[in-house]
């Protein structure tokens, strides 16, 4: 059965600092999706990692894939106030393509 | 742009109703899928559906069904509402898994059952 574990599940953190939220996942996948939620907002799609070694960057936000160590690491840089949110990583079940989530990164960036 | 719309943004209903949530997107997509979200809990899925009329279910099927008689549109229906079906109920579709696409979500539907 495929899991999908973040940490930390809550962040508190300065503006201007940086930091790395984790995702891992239990058993194989070539599939991996980050996701952005605001407080009373629908959830807003990042990153699609699809592959090893995968590196995708938008703004102050970096996302890299290991499959090897079922690892994915989201890479806050500089953070600034608006930036937070609840952060999810998903991962594809490679059986029948449904999504695996985890239970999201409440970030908080106090300016 | 996708746009998945879900009919109410709030909804309050009481034990034991019938309850019927209903999402559309615009996108000719084939997948679809209804997820159940609470605090601590991630996302949960209830049922997808990969075509009209078919259905697969989720994690969390109880409780809970499903019709998908045209393609754009994919309701959840909860057969007797219980207080523990009091949640955050999240829509998504994406075309298909071989095109790398993100699900694309609606803005969701607080129900509380009082």
């Amino acid at each position: 059965e495929l899991k999908v574990e973040q940490n930390p599940l809550f962040l508190s953190m300065q503006e201007g600092k940086n930091y790395t939220i984790y995702c891992n996942y239990s058993t194989t996948s070539d599939r991996l999706y980050w996701y952005r939620q605001d407080p009373g907002k629908s959830l807003e799609s990042l990153f699609v990692l699809l592959s090893n070694g995968a590196v995708k960057q938008e703004g102050r936000l970096m996302a890299s894939l290991d499959t090897k160590a079922r690892l994915s690491t989201l890479h806050i840089t500089a953070a600034v106030h608006d930036l937070s949110a609840t952060y999810f990583c998903a991962v594809e079940a490679q059986s029948n393509y449904q999504l695996i989530w985890g239970a999201g990164t409440k970030l908080i960036i106090k300016p | 742009d996708v746009k998945v719309t879900q009919s109410s943004r709030y909804l309050v209903k009481r034990t034991g109703e019938k309850v019927f949530l209903e999402c559309v997107q615009d996108m000719d997509h084939e997948n679809m899928f209804w997820y159940r979200q609470d605090p601590g809990l991630g996302l949960r899925l209830i049922y997808f559906s990969y075509d009209v009329k078919m259905k697969e279910k989720g994690d969390i099927p109880e409780g809970y069904s499903v019709s998908r008689e045209k393609k754009e549109r994919f309701s959840l229906i909860l057969e007797s509402a219980s207080t523990n079906q009091t949640s955050m109920y999240l829509c998504a579709s994406f075309l298909s898994s071989g095109g790398h696409q993100p699900q694309h979500f609606g803005d969701g539907t607080r129900l509380s059952i009082l």
